[in-house]
């Protein structure tokens, strides 16, 4: 079964700073991996996905995540952060089959200072 | 717009009540899900239906039923509501339940049981 660990509860940076949320999993083959966002009330949206092809992938929002399969790990980054990037962000981790539902982290709190 | 819609948005009952939180996705996704998020412990699964008349226990399901009525809704039905069912719920939709589909997730509910 496939496991997936965030390490930071809570992250705080300022305003224009770069930001990394890490991300490592736990999986014997290739995996599926996500991140979401969460807004303050609301449901988790979807930001990028992996599952083959170029390690580095672009999402929404100006997010980018890079999967280090060495290193087990799909961390999330954004060069520099808005204050409307204040949420909760969730890893998941997917595996091959259809009926492998994706385990998700428990979350990484994400605080901008202005 | 085009989702996935919780109802209600919040609710309060007394310990015993029953009450049904309904979900629909106007997605023509094929798999639905319901998700109970406390704080540091991220998301849970309680109920999945890979596909239009199936369901499937997930890793909290004691206490809750589930009934996929057609391939747009999946309800959520606490039939003796207890205090430790307070939570916020999410539903959400896929086109499958593994593989590199991202979920897409309601807004919530927000369930307080008194």
């Amino acid at each position: 079964a496939q496991s997936v660990t965030q390490p930071d509860i809570h992250i705080t940076v300022s305003e224009g700073a770069s930001l990394e949320l890490r991300c490592n999993y736990s999986y014997g083959a290739t995996p599926y991996l996500f991140w979401y966002v969460q807004s303050p009330g609301q449901g988790l949206q979807l930001l990028l996905k992996y599952f083959s092809g170029d390690t580095l992938v672009q999402g929404i929002k100006g997010f980018e995540a890079e999967f280090k399969r060495s290193q087990s790990s799909f961390n999330l980054r954004k060069p520099s952060v808005h204050w409307s990037d204040a949420a909760e962000y969730f890893c998941a981790v997917g595996a091959l089959g259809g009926s492998y539902i994706p385990t998700f982290g428990r979350g990484t709190s994400l605080i901008v200072h202005p | 717009n085009a989702g996935v819609t919780q109802t209600p948005k919040f609710q309060v009952l007394k310990t015993g009540q029953s009450m049904t939180l309904q979900c629909a996705q106007d997605m023509n996704h094929n798999s639905m899900y319901w998700y109970r998020q406390d704080p540091g412990m991220g998301l849970r699964l309680i109920y999945y239906s890979a596909s239009e008349g199936t369901t499937d226990k997930g890793e909290v399901p004691n206490g809750y039923n589930v009934s996929r009525l057609n391939k747009r809704e999946f309800s959520l039905r606490l039939e003796s509501a207890a205090p430790s069912q307070t939570s916020v719920y999410f539903c959400a939709s896929s086109e499958a339940p593994g593989g590199p589909y991202g979920y897409t997730f309601g807004s919530g509910t927000r369930l307080t049981v008194v």
